[in-house]
C-alpha cells in the first residue's frame, strides 16, 4: 500500500486565488511527521511546512497552511494568494521513526500552474 | 549558513561505466539521505547515513552503494550503469536533534544521463 497518496496530478489556479493540494497518508505509527516540499523546474526540493502527529494546531508558514485531519489521515496544503512563482511540483512526505533510521516517504506529486 | 551542496550537477555516462556522486550536508547535520527521482517511479529512497553508518536502505540493487565520512560528507556510487539509472539524484541532510520534528533539507541534485 502507498504510504502517501496525492490524487491530483495537475492543478490550475488563478493568480491571487487560494488553492488546496490534497494528501492522504497511511501509517500505523502514533508518532510521525508530515512535510510538504516544492520542486520548481530547476529540480531542487524546497521545504515548505511541517506538521507533527501530536500537534493540535494546524501548521502555518506565511502563505502556506496545512489542513491536518488526523482521523481521516489527511494533510492538505493550502496556498493562499497564489503567485506566478508558485508554479511547481508539490510533494507531500511522511517520516516515520523506524528503529533503524530516518526515512521519508514521498507522494507522486501535484503539478501546480498559476494562471495570470 | 550554506545549504546542501551536490557535485557534479550534471553527468553523462555510458552503459557499463560507474559513477560517484558527492554530497556535502548543511554544517552540523549528521544524517544524509539519498533519493532517486525519475518520471516513471517518482522519488525513491536509496539509503540513509548517520555517523558514518548506513542505517536504512531502500529497495535498490547492490550496484548502488554509498558511504559517509567523518565530516558527514557523503558519496554514492553506482557501478555497471544501466539506461534505467538515468535520473535526478537528490541528497538531503537532517540535524536529527529531535527526530520527531526534524526536517530534511535537499540539495540541488545531480542529473545523471546514461547513454
Amino acid at each position: 500500500a502507498q504510504k502517501i497518496t496525492q490524487t491530483q496530478p495537475g492543478m490550475f489556479v488563478q493568480e491571487k486565488e487560494a488553492v488546496t493540494l490534497d494528501c492522504t497518508y497511511d501509517t500505523s505509527d502514533q508518532s510521525y511527521g508530515l512535510f510538504w516540499y516544492k520542486q520548481p523546474s530547476s529540480g531542487e526540493m524546497i521545504f515548505l511546512i511541517y506538521q507533527g502527529s501530536y500537534d493540535e494546531q494546524n501548521a502555518t508558514e506565511g502563505r502556506y497552511s496545512l489542513n491536518f485531519q488526523k482521523a481521516r489521515k489527511s494533510a492538505n496544503l493550502v496556498i493562499s494568494a497564489s503567485q506566478l512563482g508558485d508554479s511547481a511540483m508539490y510533494f507531500c512526505a511522511m517520516r516515520e521513526l523506524p528503529n533503524t533510521g530516518n526515512q521519508f516517504y514521498f507522494g507522486t506529486g501535484t503539478s501546480l500552474t498559476v494562471i495570470p | 549558513k550554506a545549504g546542501v551542496t551536490q557535485t557534479p550537477r550534471y553527468l553523462i555516462k555510458t552503459r557499463g561505466q560507474q559513477v560517484t556522486l558527492s554530497c556535502s550536508p548543511i554544517s552540523g547535520h549528521r544524517s544524509v539521505s539519498w533519493y532517486q527521482q525519475t518520471p516513471g517511479q517518482g522519488l525513491q529512497f536509496l539509503f540513509e547515513y548517520f555517523s558514518e553508518t548506513q542505517r536504512n536502505k531502500g529497495n535498490f540493487p547492490g550496484r548502488f552503494s554509498g558511504r559517509q565520512f567523518s565530516n558527514s560528507r557523503s558519496e554514492m556510487n553506482v557501478s555497471t550503469l544501466e539506461l534505467g539509472d538515468s535520473a535526478l539524484y537528490l541528497c538531503a541532510s537532517s540535524l536529527l536533534r529531535t527526530p520527531s520534528t526534524d526536517t530534511q533539507y535537499f540539495g540541488p541534485g545531480t542529473r545523471l544521463t546514461v547513454l
